[in-house]
């Protein structure tokens, strides 16, 4: 069955620190990597992606994503963090089509102590 | 930079009433979803529309819920008889194809709470 693991629930950084938040998806076939962010109060947005090429993604904001094929992860990385990256962030995938259904993990809430 | 727009973004209702969630689209899209995100778990599919019909439904979709695109803009859920568990936040989203490298881009959700 296709799903989501991410390992982290809550995490808990001071400001400076390293991120790298653990992904690891169940998909046949070619996928589609994603990681949201949702800030607290607002909607879902895309912080990065990956659907081919290049298996380490630039995202906004500072964030980057290394997709291991072999591993099945998708680990998102953040080499120093601020306290405005207090967010719950979800990783997801799809697979084929981008227009076919996202599949997302349970969500990593993470905490930056100022 | 357009958005995916959704309306009300609260809605209390009563237990066995019904409630239509409203969605606008980025205007050139083409693919529509609904998502829905129970308090505490993770985000999850509950239909895709394209070209006026289903293309996929999840088994949280069933004969309670129906979907209408009933003019060139809108998109909307519908729940007949709202149970208790339907309490959530709805996401709507839209992409404009299905080439690779599209994004669903997501509204701000609507949170239902049924009493």
């Amino acid at each position: 069955a296709q799903s989501v693991s991410q390992h982290n629930h809550h995490v808990i950084l001071s400001e400076a620190a390293s991120l790298e938040l653990g992904c690891n998806y169940s998909y046949g076939g070619t996928v589609n990597l994603f990681w949201y962010v949702q800030y607290p109060g607002q909607h879902l947005q895309l912080l990065l992606k990956y659907f081919s090429g290049d298996p380490l993604v630039k995202g906004i904001k500072g964030f980057e994503a290394e997709f291991i094929k072999s591993k099945f992860s998708f680990n998102l990385r953040k080499p120093s963090v601020q306290w405005s990256d207090t967010a719950e962030y979800f990783c997801a995938v799809n697979g084929g089509s981008s227009a076919s259904k996202i599949i997302f993990g349970s969500g990593t809430r993470l905490s930056i102590r100022p | 930079e357009p958005e995916v727009t959704q309306t009300p973004s609260h809605q209390v209702t009563q237990m066995g009433q019904e409630v239509i969630l409203r969605c606008v689209p980025i205007s050139n899209h083409l693919y529509f979803y609904w998502y829905r995100q129970i308090l505490g778990q993770k985000v999850e599919f509950l239909v895709s529309f394209y070209n006026n019909e289903i293309s996929e439904k999840s088994e949280i979709f069933d004969d309670q819920f129906s979907v209408e695109r009933p003019d060139g803009s809108n998109f909307t859920l519908k729940i007949r008889s709202t149970k208790l568990e339907d309490s959530a936040m709805y996401f709507c989203a839209s992409t404009m194809t299905s080439g690779s490298g599209e994004t669903q881009y997501f509204g701000p959700g609507t949170r239902l709470l049924v009493l």
